[in-house]
């Protein structure tokens, strides 16, 4: 069975910084691309982040280019998103989701969020 | 920028179909945007229910498919029951090499 756990969240200073990891079992994890995807309070989902199998492709919203890079460590099995430069905009539950075969084909199992809160 | 666009709200009568749409600002969906649907009720993550336009996610009813019509996607749900009521959400992938959400139909069932 597909488990993504994710952890990280917490309160955080604007302007501060913040990594969320989520640890992933169940799959062969260096085969399968891994999504960021976000729902801000009372609000619709938005996606954040992609990164393929192997870590090398990454693609970013606007909203959080320049600011949050994602990352992979496949002998861990563990994807893991650095939030820099904070904004309390970014207040949200951040998911952490396993793609099908390629990330364009969307995302496939999801894990239950980590949330993170900016304010001062 | 392109933006995604989803009825804000849908009802329907228990045992009935529903078409949710999904389209663009600015052009047609077609398969080559790979449309993906997913379901989240309140206060839990969300579960993918198609992607690829119509494939159906593992462990997901026969009751839900997906579909280009017109110049949109299309979720249709036929015979609704209540714990269908929910939040539905599509993904578009772009160009660009990022993918979209529409900012979701919130479906009633009565």
């Amino acid at each position: 069975e597909v488990q993504l756990v994710e952890s990280g969240g917490g309160l955080v200073q604007p302007g501060g910084s913040l990594t969320l990891s989520c640890s992933a079992s169940g799959f062969t994890f260096n085969t399968y691309p891994m999504h960021w995807v976000r729902q801000a309070p009372g609000q619709g989902l938005e996606y954040v982040s992609a990164i393929n199998g192997n870590g090398v492709s990454t693609v970013y919203a606007d909203s959080v280019k320049d600011r949050f890079i994602i990352s992979r460590d496949n002998s861990k099995n563990t994807l893991y998103l650095h939030l820099s430069s904070l904004r309390p905009e970014d207040t949200a539950v951040y998911y952490c989701v396993k793609g099908h075969q390629w990330a364009k084909y969307g995302m496939d199992v999801w894990g239950q969020g980590t949330t993170v809160t900016v304010s001062s | 920028q392109t933006v995604v666009t989803q009825e804000p709200s849908f009802s329907v009568s228990p045992g009935g179909t529903v078409t949710l749409t999904c389209g663009l600002s600015s052009g047609s969906v077609s398969t080559s945007f790979y449309p993906s649907w997913y379901q989240q009720t309140p206060g839990h993550a969300p579960r993918t229910l198609i992607y690829t336009t119509n494939t159906r996610s593992s462990g997901v009813p026969d009751r839900f498919s997906g579909s280009i019509l017109g110049n949109k996607a299309a979720l249709t749900i036929t015979g609704a029951q209540a714990d269908d009521e929910s939040d539905y959400y599509c993904v578009l992938y772009m160009s660009s090499g990022i993918s979209v959400f529409g900012g979701g139909t919130k479906l009633t069932v009565l």
